[in-house]
């Protein structure tokens, strides 16, 4: 299986801050790559598809990069309605039929 | 205005059964994948089951293969997962979600998520 791992597990900054997270796969997954935001006691909303793709309706602070293994998600200018949990999520067909796996998650907070 | 409302779950006894349901609305249900994703108090998203448009295809995660079916009824736009011989580590919040994206290869992503709903297995 492929493993996925995100760094930082949590971070805080400050209002107009750029943050980065980067989502490291074990083995290649081409673009195969997926950012989610999910506030507290919220459920998971799509923001970046297939590595760099921006959501309809996701505010442009919000981006994404990357392919192969490495892969960094930003958010250019830090909002107070960003405080949420960030997952990667990649899909992996191998060694065994279709499966998804989530990265372990980043937690962003308001410095 | 795409939808997706869990029901469902509940309180249940270690090795017990339950039945969740996810009723789909606002698109054409019969043309999407739809899964199944948990997520254990305080922890992260944990991928369970997928299940293709007309049902031909089946995945599930290793952790619930051989307890947990998944199943849909297109003409209900409605997906399920059916729960039996439950454990402590099964309690998480459910949520199902559409997949979209391009069938058959590595670019899908899940659009929208349900509110999702709670199941706790204690005794």
């Amino acid at each position: 299986d492929i493993q996925m791992t995100q760094s930082p597990s949590s971070l805080s900054a400050s209002v107009g801050d750029r943050v980065t997270i980067t989502c490291q796969a074990s083995q290649d997954i081409s673009n195969y790559l997926n950012w989610y935001q999910q506030k507290p006691g919220k459920a998971p909303k799509l923001l970046i598809y297939d590595a760099s793709n921006l959501e309809t309706g996701v505010p442009s602070r919000f981006s994404g990069s990357g392919s192969g293994t490495d892969f960094t998600f930003t958010i250019s200018s830090l909002q107070p309605e960003d405080i949420a949990t960030y997952y990667c999520q990649q899909y992996d067909n191998l060694p065994t039929p279709t499966h998804f796996a989530f990265g372990p998650g980043t937690k962003v907070d308001i410095k | 205005e795409v939808q997706l409302v869990e029901s469902g779950g509940g309180l249940v006894k270690p090795g017990g059964s339950l039945r969740l349901s996810c009723a789909a609305s606002g698109f054409t249900f019969s043309s999407y994948s739809m899964n199944w994703v948990r997520q254990a108090p305080g922890k992260g998203l944990e991928w369970v089951s997928s299940i293709s448009s007309s049902s031909s295809y089946i995945y599930y995660a290793d952790s619930v293969k051989g307890r947990f079916t998944i199943s849909r009824d297109n003409a209900k736009n409605s997906l399920y997962l059916q729960m039996n011989s439950l454990r402590a580590e099964d309690t998480a919040v459910y949520y199902c979600a559409r997949l979209r994206g391009v069938a058959g290869t590595g670019h899908n992503w899940f659009d929208p998520w349900g509110q999702g709903t709670l199941v706790t297995v204690s005794s």
